[in-house]
């Protein structure tokens, strides 16, 4: 499969910003993804990018890619306890598959 | 409510007796796989299917079996389960032209 990479853990005090970061190997991939995943719970999508984007914002969320160098990150701004969470990268590839990092758990410290 | 519905949420059970996890979906989507989730390895697929009666193997598939008989329904076998299975697993469906993958809640397996 395909090769995805993430840090695994980051802190991050309530109110400050955190950022997460992944490589990613198919330069051919369509879409990005951020998923999250909750203690107990299965993963949601929490957003994409179109792979001929540069930047997306949502809300306190902003993604950026960078292609050339297959960067993808994740800026939660003004984080709350309640995004305490591991969050998944994801690519597309192959028939409509999705490969996914091995996840990084944010904890936010209140 | 759109969803992806996974039984059971937690399975004891001892090596070698088969076993048989439900995923079952009500968004017509075309697309299923199942995934396992391992600490320090992050989601592996196992299995995937295109559609009815198209299956095909992910990265992890050994001692697994699937079958896509309904659209709605992708079930996970394991026929002779070993501790090595023991893991988080979650089934996953999306439509074809549907950006977005919906996930159960997960399926706790212990193999003792």
């Amino acid at each position: 499969g395909e090769d995805v990479e993430q840090s695994l853990f980051l802190s991050v005090r309530e109110g400050d910003s955190s950022v997460i970061n992944c490589t990613y190997t198919d330069s051919s991939s369509t879409y990005l993804y951020w998923y999250k995943q909750e203690p107990g719970a299965g993963l949601q999508l929490l957003t994409y990018i179109f792979s001929n984007m540069d930047m997306k914002q949502d809300q306190r969320l902003t993604v950026l890619l960078n292609k050339k160098d297959k960067h993808l990150s994740l800026r939660i701004a003004d984080t709350q306890t309640g995004d305490s969470a591991i969050y998944f990268c994801a690519e597309t590839y192959g028939n409509n598959r999705l490969a996914f990092g091995k996840g990084n758990q944010v904890v936010v410290i209140p | 409510e759109a969803q992806v519905t996974q039984n059971p949420r937690y399975l004891i059970t001892v090596t070698g007796k088969k076993l048989t996890v439900t995923c079952s979906q009500n968004m017509n989507h075309e697309y299923m796989s199942w995934y396992r989730q391992d600490p320090g390895l992050g989601l592996r697929q196992i299995y995937y299917s295109m559609n009815v009666e198209v299956t095909d193997k992910g990265d992890v598939p050994e001692g697994y079996k699937v079958s896509r008989k309904e659209k709605r329904n992708f079930p996970l076998i394991l026929e002779s389960p070993s501790p090595n299975q023991t893991s988080l697993y979650f089934c996953a469906s999306r439509g074809t032209s549907n950006t977005e993958a919906f996930f159960g809640q997960g399926t706790r397996l212990t193999v003792v």
